[in-house]
């Protein structure tokens, strides 16, 4: 079965770093590229960003350029989505999904960010 | 920056055919997809390169895409399809992905 597996929900104070993970399985992981999508509490879908997993290239959204890192790990079939200061209004659920064929075919199960005081 | 404009909500009865509009500048030209999201779940992608369905996704769901305006129609709309609907288009200008605002469709 293809899926993306993300990574658990977190809870973190304004400031602070943090990476979440997608591990791909049941498909070769290189041969697709993985984007990240972003959804504020009770708003619609905002792409982030995409990276290659063959060679790791990404491209960012402008809204999200600088705020933060997209990369990917072939070797463990994993793409990252980091913050090195987390601030409040990036508390939101966080998906990853599969591109193929223009569009994103697969979607992992979300992790939700919540940054808080 | 390119935008995609959808209607916030569109009601149907069930047996029902609802369509979803989806606007942007010259979006005939592009590709668009639609992605089904049900409170609590993930999107689910109903709908890719304008038409085509995916494994899996019944034949009620249809797509079509000219002009300036992209259609998703669910034909004998079921309970099950009520859900936010969102389309989705690559934008070669600003090289990003572009997702319209979505629309809460409603089974009455």
């Amino acid at each position: 079965e293809v899926q993306l597996v993300q990574s658990g929900a977190e809870m973190k104070k304004p400031g602070e770093s943090l990476r979440i993970s997608c591990k791909g399985s049941g498909y070769s992981f290189t041969n697709n590229w993985i984007s990240w999508v972003r959804q504020m509490p009770g708003k619609g879908l905002e792409w982030m960003g995409r990276t290659d997993p063959s060679d790791s290239h990404t491209i960012y959204s402008p809204a999200f350029q600088g705020h933060v890192t997209i990369s990917p790990d072939k070797s463990i079939n994993t793409a990252y989505l980091q913050w090195s200061s987390l601030k409040a209004s990036d508390t939101a659920m966080y998906f990853c999904a599969r591109h193929r064929d223009n569009a994103f075919d697969i979607w992992g199960q979300g992790t939700m960010v919540t940054v808080a005081s | 920056s390119y935008e995609l404009t959808q209607p916030p909500s569109v009601s149907v009865s069930p047996g029902q055919t609802a369509r979803i509009t989806c606007s942007g500048d010259k979006l005939g030209e592009k590709y668009i997809c639609w992605s089904q999201q049900k409170p609590g779940q993930s999107p689910l992608l109903v709908i890719y390169e304008d038409r085509k369905r995916p494994s899996g996704i019944p034949e009620r769901f249809s797509g079509s895409n000219s002009g300036n305006t992209a259609t998703l129609t669910v034909s004998g709309t079921q309970a099950m399809d009520e859900a936010d609907y969102y389309c989705q288009a690559w934008d070669s200008g600003t090289a990003r992905w572009v997702f319209g605002g979505g629309t809460k469709l409603t089974v009455l």
